[in-house]
Parts: structure tokens; sequence; C-alpha cells
């Protein structure tokens, strides 16, 4: 069973920065497309950044683009999501979730997420 | 690639068959997964490339649709299945984009 356990979350003033990590277990972690998706509060999915199994490839969203980086340390089963130049609006709890790929049409979808870490940037 | 769910909310009785409809601004093929999401719980995958059943979940969930226009259908409301429901695209590997979510509500 694939389990993924974020932590990192915490209260951050605007302007300032966070590291977020996803610990995971279960899976072949150098080979799974990693993704952070956030939430805010009463508000629904915001997908942020996908790195895929070897670190090679990196994507964004645009509200965090320039701002934050995705990285992975597959000798320790982690993914990891570098937060700066925070601003309020990036209040959310964030998921971190594995790419499952289906090799019938060639796509992929989140099977696995774990519970979220919560992220307060607040004066 | 932006992603617009109708309706935004849903007001429906068990035993009713309940539509979900998801919208790409372009096409997507079959590069579109349903999730359902409980109040304090992640989400949950449901349907993976628009219409197949992910492992686990019961029959009455089906998804259907290519290229724009997409369905996930309840056959008959269970009350477990008042929740939020999100579609999701991923025909760019990469960059995903959620729907705005429907959120299904007891009548």
């Amino acid at each position: 069973e694939v389990q993924l356990l974020e932590s990192g979350g915490g209260l951050a003033r605007p302007g300032g920065s966070l590291r977020l990590s996803c610990a995971a277990s279960g899976l072949t972690f150098s080979g799974a497309v990693m993704s952070w998706v956030r939430q805010a509060p009463g508000k629904g999915l915001e997908w942020v950044s996908t790195l895929t199994g070897n670190g090679g490839s990196e994507t964004y969203g645009d509200s965090v683009k320039g701002r934050f980086a995705v990285s992975r340390d597959n000798s320790k089963n982690t993914l990891y999501l570098q937060m700066n130049s925070l601003r309020a609006e990036d209040t959310a709890i964030y998921y971190c979730a594995r790419a499952d790929y289906y090799h019938g049409s060639g796509s992929y979808y989140f099977d696995s997420w774990g519970q979220g870490t919560l992220v307060t940037v607040s004066s | 690639i932006q992603m617009t769910q109708s309706p935004s909310s849903l007001s429906a009785s068990v035993g009713d068959r309940v539509t979900i409809t998801c919208r790409a601004s372009q096409s997507v093929a079959t590069h579109l997964n349903w999730y359902q999401q409980k109040p304090g719980k992640a989400p949950v995958v449901l349907i993976y490339a628009a219409s197949s059943l992910q492992s686990g979940v019961p029959s009455r969930f089906s998804g259907s649709g290519s290229g724009t226009d997409f369905t996930l259908t309840i056959s008959s409301l269970q009350p477990e299945d008042f929740a939020t429901y999100y579609c999701q695209q991923s025909y760019y590997t990469l960059q995903n984009t959620f729907g705005q979510g429907t959120k299904l509500e007891m009548k």
C-alpha cells in the first residue's frame, strides 16, 4: 500500500519561506511521477507542481512559478516543495500525490494522496 | 487548458441518478479523471482515462466522454456519495488542471 506523509506546514509571514516534505513508502519512489496539489480554505483543488521520477522534468502552475521549487531525494523516498516569497493567497492545505500511469491510453491520474499539511501565510 | 464543471452544486436524494458535466477549453482526448472529496479528507480517484473505474470504486459510478465534453454519472445515489466531485485533465502529463468542483448535497 502506498503511503504518503506530508510535513513542514505551519505559519509563515508574507514574503517568508517554508519547505514541505512528503515521505513516501510502499512504492518504487524513483520511478514515480510526483505532484503537489493545494486547496485553499473552502475552495477547490489547485495543481501546484509535478516532478518526474528522475527529477529531470519539473513543472509549475502559473500562480507559483518563479517562487516555488520542487525537488526529490530518491535515496530518502522524499519529495520536497520549497516555497519562497509567500503570499496570503498561498494559504492552503498542501497535498502530495503520486501520478500513476495507465498504459491503455497513456494517461496519468493521481491514485495516491497524503493527508495534507496546512500552510498559513499571515502577518 | 481550462476545465469547467456544471453544475457547481446539486441537491439530490438517495436512489437518484446524478450526472455531473465537465468541459475542457480544448480537446484533452480521454485524459480526464474524476475525484471524490469528503470534508477534511484527501481526494480519492473514481474514474481515470475518462471511463475506467478505479479498483475498489462501486460500479454505480461511471464516466464517459472524449475530446472536450465529459460526464460522471452515479446511477443510484447512496448516502456515502454526498461529497464534492472534481474533474482533472492530464492531457499534458506534467501540466494538470482541475475543474472548480461540484458539491453534491442531500435534498
